[in-house]
């Protein structure tokens, strides 16, 4: 089972920053905290992970708690093509196993 | 450099028939992994090669399911016989390392009638 609770859905406007929200209260120390979207009609897509430290790339940025026990997916500027489902994803990388096991996520809609 | 390619794009197949799944990954990725979304539910995770073996066979549903990857580059996934229930998306992602991120292939769509 998924160890994440994520909204089912939320909206943002155009081009404003969108925060989506992660609950990870029963992390281990060795888990990792991924974050992958889907686009319509396509397989999911990796969008950036980290372990404590917060993580921006170019395509978001990720704060993470400090006890760990929650982090939040930060859009700087939503587009269009941001809709999508976004899951945030534990996986433990102490144990030799790389799977990802998804949750619902949380369906992301973008108003023009 | 060309993605994760998967084919078909889409099967329809009547139940006990038997279906084949192809996963090309990414040149040089050792790591490939099968996941699939059925009914509407949540992606699941089936299986995960590296190069030729199996190193994670734990979501294999049934030995109805045959998952290979001979000479470690593409994989094939086959359903015999087909039942309803396995209808859905199937995935393949592959991974350089382990440890690096899936790349993920944009999913065969089985419909069993």
């Amino acid at each position: 089972d998924a160890k994440t609770t994520q909204p089912n859905s939320m909206e943002s406007n155009e081009e404003e920053p969108v925060h989506l929200p992660c609950n990870h209260s029963t992390i281990s120390g060795t888990d990792y905290i991924h974050w992958y979207r889907q686009l319509p009609s396509q397989g999911p897509e990796y969008v950036i992970h980290g372990l404590t430290s917060n993580v921006n790339n170019r395509m978001a940025s990720l704060a993470i708690a400090e006890d760990r026990k929650s982090s939040t997916l930060i859009l700087h500027r939503a587009t269009l093509r941001d809709a999508a489902v976004y899951y945030c994803i534990l996986r433990d990388e102490g144990g030799g196993t790389y799977k990802y096991i998804f949750g619902t996520g949380t369906r992301l809609k973008v108003l023009a | 450099e060309a993605g994760v390619t998967q084919f078909p794009s889409h099967s329809v197949i009547e139940k006990g028939q038997t279906v084949t799944l192809r996963c090309d990954p990414i040149s040089g990725h050792d790591n490939l992994y099968w996941y699939r979304r059925v009914m509407g539910k949540e992606i699941k995770f089936l299986l995960h090669f590296v190069k030729e073996s199996k190193q994670d066979e734990s979501g294999m549903p049934n030995n109805r399911f045959l998952a290979e990857r001979t000479g470690g580059t593409y994989s094939t996934l086959k359903v015999q016989p087909a039942e309803l229930e396995d209808s859905g998306v199937y995935f393949c992602a592959s991974s350089q390392g382990g440890w690096n991120e899936q790349f993920f292939g944009p999913g065969t769509r089985l419909t069993v009638l």
